[in-house]
């Protein structure tokens, strides 16, 4: 089935260790994105990326690293100078960037939790 | 800056009520419009959206929702709803060379 894949869908961190969270996508999207959500709030951009080895800054992206090496995948890293990374992360994908009103779409999310 | 409002943090209704929930934006041109919805601890589900055309827009679930530039609204409607439909809903608007803008969200819960 088509869709994207977001793992682990749980995952704990230690003080001071840098995780990755995986997406792929077999959508053949261009554009692919993360979101951070906490309990109770909307969703912040993190990161996107509207091709292949090319990324962008969102409205948080402190703390977090991204790499775009294939199509299909997207990547984020939490880094141990995010210093409250505890939330819910999804990653998303649409046909194209910014220049159309192409639908996002989302994977089932990754809870990271710091330990 | 665009931005988008969903006015209501939390609504209550009873099952087989009518629902509307609200969302505005504010942007010069008519933007993108999207409804989603979320259950506890999972992503979001598409339910419609409106690019151009007819105002009034039918999605999945049963749910519609109607775009009025005038209020640049474009608030989600069911005239009937049933327990499974308990969840988070997103506003979320999309303007020609810009990214997704989400609100804040409405979290629906439905009496038996």
């Amino acid at each position: 089935d088509g869709g994207i894949t977001q793992s682990p869908k749980y995952l704990f961190r230690k003080e001071g260790q840098n995780v990755t969270l995986s997406c792929e996508q077999n959508l053949n999207h261009d554009a692919m994105y993360w979101y951070r959500q906490d309990p109770g709030q909307g969703l912040r951009l993190i990161y996107y990326s509207q091709i292949v080895n090319d990324f962008q800054k969102g409205d948080i992206a402190e703390g977090y690293s991204v790499s775009r090496e294939k199509k299909e995948s997207f990547p984020l890293t939490v880094t141990s100078a995010q210093k409250n990374p505890t939330a819910f992360y999804l990653c998303a994908s649409s046909i194209g960037g910014g220049n159309s009103g192409n639908t996002i779409y989302f994977g089932e999310g990754s809870w990271l939790t710091v330990v | 800056a665009q931005s988008v409002t969903q006015p209501d943090i939390h609504i209550t209704v009873s099952e087989g009520a009518s629902l509307e929930l609200r969302c505005n934006y504010s942007y010069g041109a008519t933007p993108y419009l999207f409804w989603y919805v979320q259950s506890p601890g999972q992503g979001l589900q598409l339910l419609l959206k409106y690019f151009s055309g007819d105002t009034l827009v039918q999605g999945i679930k049963g749910f519609e929702a109607e775009f009025k530039r005038s209020q640049s609204s474009f608030n989600l409607r069911k005239p009937s709803v049933h327990w499974s439909d308990a969840a988070e809903y997103f506003c979320a608007v999309r303007n020609y060379g810009q990214n997704f803008v989400f609100g804040p969200g409405t979290r629906l819960s439905v009496l038996p």
